[in-house]
């Protein structure tokens, strides 16, 4: 089965500084990774997915994650934060299998942006 | 505004009880799936249905139950209702040509009274 581990469950920065949220894969394949953003009493918005095509991955709002296999890892990073990009932040993976797809997500990181 | 709709925004029911939440998924798309968070389980997947027929299941109990109908929206059923039931209920779809990428509503909140 496949899994992601945020490492941490808070993070908090100053305005204008950067953004390093941490995530940790296991999957037994070349997996899909994705970021989503939740916002207060919002729904899950996509920041940005891996598909192997590239290993630097942009998405929206001057966020992007890295995927490193030798590292398991794929964390989302943005050079200077926003007040708001305050939100819960969300690493998944997707299990894919024909025309089924589920995703599994993590527990979230909650990034918090002071002045 | 991912373009799927879910409706109602708010519901408050009392135990034992049942309610329908309802989803309509992007224009196109064919897959619905559904989600539930809560502040002990996190997000976890129900179930997945594509063009009608269930394809995936994954944590969704026997009181609950899912459809979708030709015009590709979906009803989530939930029955006998629980305290342990109240969370956020998500509806998202995905495009044919990469049903992995999941666009997500807005979402149900349910309160269990």
């Amino acid at each position: 089965a496949q899994s992601v581990t945020q490492l941490d469950s808070h993070v908090s920065v100053s305005e204008g500084t950067p953004v390093l949220l941490r995530c940790n894969y296991s999957s037994s394949y070349s997996p899909s990774l994705f970021w989503y953003v939740q916002h207060p009493n919002k729904g899950l918005q996509l920041l940005l997915k891996y598909t192997s095509a590239a290993t630097l991955v942009k998405g929206i709002n001057g966020f992007e994650a890295e995927f490193k296999k030798s590292e398991t890892s794929f964390h989302l990073t943005k050079p200077s934060a926003h007040m708001s990009d305050a939100a819960e932040y969300f690493c998944v993976v997707s299990d894919q299998a024909g025309t089924a797809s589920k995703l599994t997500f993590g527990t979230g990181t909650r990034l918090q942006v002071t002045l | 505004d991912s373009g799927v709709t879910q409706t109602p925004k708010h519901l408050i029911t009392a135990t034992g009880q049942r309610v329908t939440l309802r989803c309509s998924p992007r224009s196109g798309d064919l897959s619905v799936y559904w989600y539930q968070q809560s502040l002990d389980q996190g997000l976890q997947f129900l179930i997945h249905y594509y063009n009608g027929e269930e394809r995936a299941k994954g944590n969704i109990l026997e009181r609950f139950s899912a459809q979708q109908f030709p015009d590709l929206h979906s009803e989530l059923n939930l029955s006998s209702l629980e305290l342990g039931d109240s969370a956020l209920y998500f509806c998202a779809s995905s495009p044919r040509y990469s049903t992995d990428t999941q666009y997500f509503g807005p979402g149900t909140r349910l309160t269990v009274l």
